[in-house]
């Protein structure tokens, strides 16, 4: 089968970082990415790796090393408003066969 | 720039009615899915389709169908709703998964079956 395991919650404070793991299990792997989720709202996308290494963009760097089968999302300088659903993403299958499954998701938490 | 709409926003439903949750995306995707979200809990996919006239069953496909007639269009057809089918769901397209996993989502349908 496949999964990807996430924590369920992480709280930080604000000014601080925060780094979000993700363990998976996919067959066919494709490449593993990030969204982000606020209450009541449709995920978006943050961030994703096709290869071993990292990936920055701003704030969000997002990491993945597909020998440990884990990656991680870190968030730097941390502001109340990214107090959000974090959640993994991998894609499965082969071309003609893809889909995309997402872990369960981690809630960030961040104090003033 | 309209992406992905869905509709209705909100529906409730009674046990045993039928229904179909409309989806449209209009960045020439070829790859589009639907995902139900739990309060509190992950996205589980439904159904997808890697193209017109292509579908396949997700993790979670029990009580529901889809067609794939056009690339725009992706429609879920709920058959005799269930209390467990109350949930919120989402519609999402993407280029495909090799450009980058991009998803693009719909804003969402609550849906409650009473």
């Amino acid at each position: 089968g496949q999964s990807l395991e996430q924590p369920s919650e992480v709280t930080a404070v604000e000014g601080a970082i925060v780094q979000i793991n993700c363990t998976y299990q996919t067959s066919g792997f494709y490449g593993l990415s990030w969204y982000q989720q606020h209450d009541g709202g449709a995920p978006t996308f943050l961030s994703y790796n096709a290869l071993d290494g990292l990936e920055e963009t701003g704030r969000f760097s997002s990491f993945l090393s597909r020998s440990d089968s884990y990656g991680y999302l870190l968030l730097q300088e941390l502001q109340m408003k990214d107090s959000a659903s974090y959640f993994c993403a991998g894609g499965q299958g082969y071309s003609s066969a893809s889909k995309i499954i997402f872990g369960s998701g981690t809630r960030l938490s961040i104090r003033p | 720039n309209a992406g992905v709409t869905q509709t209705p926003k909100f529906r409730i439903l009674k046990i045993g009615q039928s229904m179909t949750l409309q989806c449209t995306q209009d960045m020439n995707h070829n790859y589009m899915y639907w995902y139900r979200q739990d309060p509190g809990m992950g996205l589980k996919l439904i159904y997808y389709s890697v193209g017109a006239g292509i579908t396949d069953k997700g993790e979670v496909p029990n009580g529901y169908n889809v067609s794939r007639s056009t690339t725009e269009d992706f429609p879920l057809r709920l058959e005799l709703a269930a209390p467990s089918q109350t949930s919120v769901y989402f519609c999402a397209s993407s280029y495909s998964p090799e450009a980058g996993n991009t998803i693009y989502f719909g804003e969402g349908s609550w849906l409650t079956v009473v």
